[in-house]
């Protein structure tokens, strides 16, 4: 069955430090990998999405992601934090490039300290 | 533009009342989905459709129904509002052939 591991409920970094975030899949085949994120009060906003090739992708707000099929990974990284990046970061893994039925993963809400 | 609208955004229910959540979208999109979204559980699909006039159920469609009379509206009904539908819930709509989903501000429902 799909699914999708976020290990870290939240985390709390200090401004400029750099960030990396968790995301594990289960999936039978190469899937289609997204991280999306959420600002209070907000929807989701996709920041990068990978579906095949360089298996490092860069995203919107200078997040990056790196997929490795030998961990069943999609991490999503970045060098330097800035205040406005506190939200909560959902990974997310579809059959398809559109994938009626998105996996989200539990999310993990991001702190951002002075 | 608008992008993906939902209403309302905040509702409180009794045990037992019925309601509507209205989605609206002006960009076009095929396929339109609507997720609930609670504490630890991340998003959970409920019912999608892929066109007009279509609908499927998701992971959790029990309790809701839903309806695409018109490509733009996905309206999300509760018949007999229960406690456990207390969530947030989210719509979200893509076009055939693109994977970004453009998701609604959410509605916070309570239900009491």
């Amino acid at each position: 069955a799909q699914s999708v591991t976020q290990p870290d409920i939240h985390i709390t970094v200090s401004e400029g430090a750099s960030l990396e975030l968790r995301c594990n899949y289960s999936y039978g085949a190469t899937p289609y990998l997204f991280w999306y994120v959420q600002s209070p009060g907000q929807g989701l906003q996709l920041l990068l999405k990978y579906f095949s090739g360089d298996t490092l992708v860069q995203g919107i707000k200078g997040f990056e992601a790196e997929f490795k099929r030998s961990q069943s990974s999609f991490n999503l990284r970045k060098p330097s934090v800035h205040w406005s990046d506190a939200a909560e970061y959902f990974c997310a893994v579809a059959p398809g490039a559109g994938g009626f039925k998105t996996i989200f993963g539990a999310g993990t809400r991001l702190f951002v300290k002075a | 533009n608008a992008g993906v609208t939902q209403t309302p955004k905040f509702r409180v229910l009794k045990t037992g009342q019925s309601m509507t959540l209205l989605c609206a979208q002006d960009m076009n999109h095929e396929y339109m989905y609507w997720y609930r979204q609670d504490p630890g559980m991340g998003l959970r699909l409920i019912h999608y459709s892929v066109g007009e006039g279509t609908t499927a159920k998701g992971e959790v469609p029990d309790g809701y129904n839903v309806s695409r009379l018109k490509k733009q509206n996905f309206l999300l009904g509760l018949e007999s509002a229960a406690p456990s539908q207390t969530s947030v819930y989210f719509c979200a709509s893509r076009t055939q052939g693109k994977s970004e989903a453009f998701f609604g501000q959410g509605t916070r429902l309570t239900v009491v």
